[in-house]
């Protein structure tokens, strides 16, 4: 099956710095990937999608890029503030609705 | 407001014992999907379904059941449940994304399902 790779180690960032976050995948490429952000004792809540033939996608500070080359997406968090903190998950989607998750990343911005 | 639902919030039991717990959602979303998140291994597909009566197994079928008689609801069965399948679950929804956009949109993550099966 697929294989989603998320550093499994805290980011921790400063208040103002840019966040960047690494999804590496392996086997097939997928149709397209989402990243959620997952709070304490809470459900994912989705951020930002971004298809197999999109480089980059953006939303207010957030943007994603979607490398298939390097089998990568990258997240980032610009201006970033303490509120960011959370876990940020990536989902790669096989075909159009099966879905695989990686483990998260832990971003800590520190005031 | 759109929400899903889950119910219920925490379960103890036993092992061998058959369970349900209910997922329901109020956006009309043709799409239901249920997870299993564990330390260390993130989130992981159990089942989903595209609409009434479509079901298909996720990554972690083993031992579980779904069924989708009515569009808003999407139980998942655990017929006879063993300790490993303590776990924190989630049910998420959502729609396809339109003709030709060739995905689904966000899902919509209920607020989970904590299990413990002793």
């Amino acid at each position: 099956s697929q294989k989603i790779e998320q550093n499994s180690e805290a980011l921790n960032i400063q208040e103002g710095k840019t966040a960047t976050l690494t999804c590496n995948y392996t086997n097939y490429s997928p149709a397209y990937l989402q990243w959620y952000r997952q709070d304490p004792g809470r459900g994912p809540v989705f951020l930002l999608l971004i298809r197999e033939n999109e480089k980059e996608k953006r939303k207010e500070r957030l943007k994603v890029t979607f490398d298939t080359t390097l089998k990568q997406s990258l997240f980032h968090i610009t201006a970033s503030q303490p509120a960011d903190s959370a876990t940020y998950l990536c989902a790669l989607a096989r075909n159009f609705n099966k879905f695989y998750f990686g483990s998260g990343t832990k971003l800590n911005v520190k005031p | 407001e759109a929400q899903v639902t889950q119910n219920p919030r925490y379960l103890i039991t036993v092992t061998g014992k058959k369970l349900t717990v209910t997922c329901s959602q109020n956006m009309n979303h043709e799409y239901m999907s249920w997870y299993r998140q564990d330390p260390g291994l993130g989130l992981r597909q159990i089942y989903y379904s595209m609409n009434v009566e479509v079901t298909d197994k996720g990554d972690v079928p083993e031992g579980y059941k779904v069924s989708r008689k009515e569009k808003r609801n999407f139980p998942l069965i655990l017929e006879s449940p063993s300790p490993n399948q303590t776990s924190l679950y989630f049910c998420a929804s959502s729609s396809p994304g339109g003709a030709a956009s060739g995905s689904l949109d966000e899902q919509y993550f209920g607020p989970g399902t904590r299990l413990t099966v002793t």
